[in-house]
């Protein structure tokens, strides 16, 4: 119920091309998803967010999707360079007297020049 | 200094050392978080401290042990580590209760080897 299932663990793609990585969560308690982007030797940083009551937001290159009856959302990244090359993190997050965030295990994404 | 600080960035410890790793947040933050990473497995959260009290402990070994003074301060006490305690550990803050909460903010960690 606390899970978020996050796909796929590693992605290759072409510089210009769109990458797409998906998440699925169990509990319809959550009401935050955020993104995050980690190079190495640093912390994930916000990259972009959604809450339920949207289906689409788009900032720049990267969309998130959010499908609320399939539980599922996915993050869209529009004309792929080597400097997205990261991994990216989805989570989701609900009150529970604090705001407490599950994250995802992850995807490791390569961009080729 | 802006944002999360986390120190020291490289932490090489043995198994019957103690150490500690400190956090600092600038941002007027009233919530601090200690996170565990893993090759290939999702963040874990270890300790929350909201308005400096401990509001969740998922559990984690008494070898860990956290100190939040104030609210900009957070420390991870360690001791009588073992090798499988060798990850990178996450520093975070928010503000609870702000209108349209926007997630967390992380440091850059405290890469920590037991050996």
């Amino acid at each position: 119920q606390q899970q978020v299932k996050q796909s796929p663990q590693s992605l290759i793609v072409q510089k210009g091309g769109i990458s797409i990585i998906n998440c699925a969560y169990e509990n319809t308690a959550f009401d935050y998803f955020p993104w995050y982007q980690q190079f190495p030797g640093k912390g994930p940083a916000l990259l972009i967010a959604i809450r339920p009551d949207v289906s689409e937001k788009k900032e720049g290159r990267f969309t998130i999707s959010f499908n609320k009856s399939a539980k599922q959302f996915s993050l869209h990244i529009m004309d792929s360079q080597p400097g997205d090359s990261a991994t990216y993190f989805c989570a989701a997050s609900m009150n529970t007297g604090f705001q407490k965030l599950v994250f995802g295990t992850g995807t490791r994404l390569l961009v080729s020049p | 200094e802006t944002g999360v600080t986390q120190t020291p960035r490289h932490l090489v410890m043995g198994m019957t050392n103690k150490k500690s790793l400190k956090c600092e947040q600038h941002l007027g933050h009233n919530a601090m978080y200690w996170y565990k990473q893993s090759a290939k497995k999702p963040l874990e959260l270890m300790f929350v401290y909201s308005l400096e009290e401990r509001v969740e402990n998922n559990s984690v070994p008494s070898r860990f042990s956290p100190e939040c003074p104030n609210s900009s301060h957070l420390f991870l006490h360690l001791h009588t580590l073992q090798p499988e305690d060798s990850a990178l550990y996450l520093c975070a803050s928010s503000q609870e209760d702000a209108p349209g909460w926007g997630g967390y903010t992380f440091g850059s960690g405290t890469r920590l080897t037991v050996v």
